[in-house]
């Protein structure tokens, strides 16, 4: 079993929607980050979050700690959303901090 | 402007033809590492860097070498590549790794092995 799970593993959508991105995880961790990779490939940050809540925009993540479980959600989606979320957990595994990265969602928005 | 930058960008090469893949970062980061992407795979670290001259495996590390002589730069060595390394490679760079700062990301290098 992994040990950062997402769900689902993908998602399809109509323009405008509601979407949601679940996240648990099984280790310890001091941080959690939600990243987003578009079809180009490169990698960018959209949250790093260790309780609670924040918000960019159109885009809220939320973790639980006691659940070990975080969500990212996107409001009023557009097909410019179209892009694969990692989440990815900082923990300390071996004596050394280090990321562990889910599979990855990926996200298709539809005009 | 903050980034990381690798080069090159895209790399078609034979087997055993030693490489190197650069990274360099302008934001003065003590920690740098290398991951690897793979379809089903996910990321996976290559190896890490805590700060200038002091390094570490990661989770895949057979087959490459990395070294960090200066803060900016962490290149990724394949002394002798194999078509098993064929994959998306990123070079990511934060402050400290003890602490859950940001991690930047530089574009990716697309290497193809023959």
């Amino acid at each position: 079993k992994n040990e950062v799970e997402q769900s689902p593993q993908n998602l399809t959508a109509q323009e405008g929607e509601f979407i949601t991105i679940n996240c648990s995880y099984s280790v310890g961790i001091s941080a959690l980050h939600w990243l987003q990779q578009h079809p180009g490939g490169g990698i960018v940050s959209l949250f790093m979050l260790s309780s609670g809540k924040k918000k960019h925009g159109r885009l809220i993540a939320t973790i639980n700690i006691q659940e070990k479980h975080s969500s990212l959600h996107i409001t009023a989606s557009h097909p410019r959303d179209s892009a694969v979320y990692i989440c990815a957990v900082r923990s300390l595994i071996q004596g050394a901090q280090k990321l562990v990265f889910g599979q990855g969602t990926r996200l298709t928005i539809n005009p | 402007e903050a980034q990381v930058t690798q080069n090159p960008r895209y790399l078609i090469t034979v087997t055993g033809k030693k490489l190197t893949v650069t990274c360099s970062q302008n934001m003065n980061h003590e920690y740098m590492s290398w991951y690897r992407q793979d379809p089903g795979l996910g990321l996976r670290q290559i190896y890490y860097s805590m700060n200038v001259e002091v390094t570490d495996k990661g989770d895949v590390p057979e087959g490459y070498k990395v070294s960090r002589k200066e803060k900016r730069n962490f290149p990724l060595i394949l002394e002798s590549p194999s078509p098993n390394q064929t994959s998306l490679y990123f070079c990511a760079s934060s402050r400290p790794a003890n602490s859950p700062y940001e991690q930047y990301f530089g574009p990716g290098t697309r290497l193809t092995v023959t």
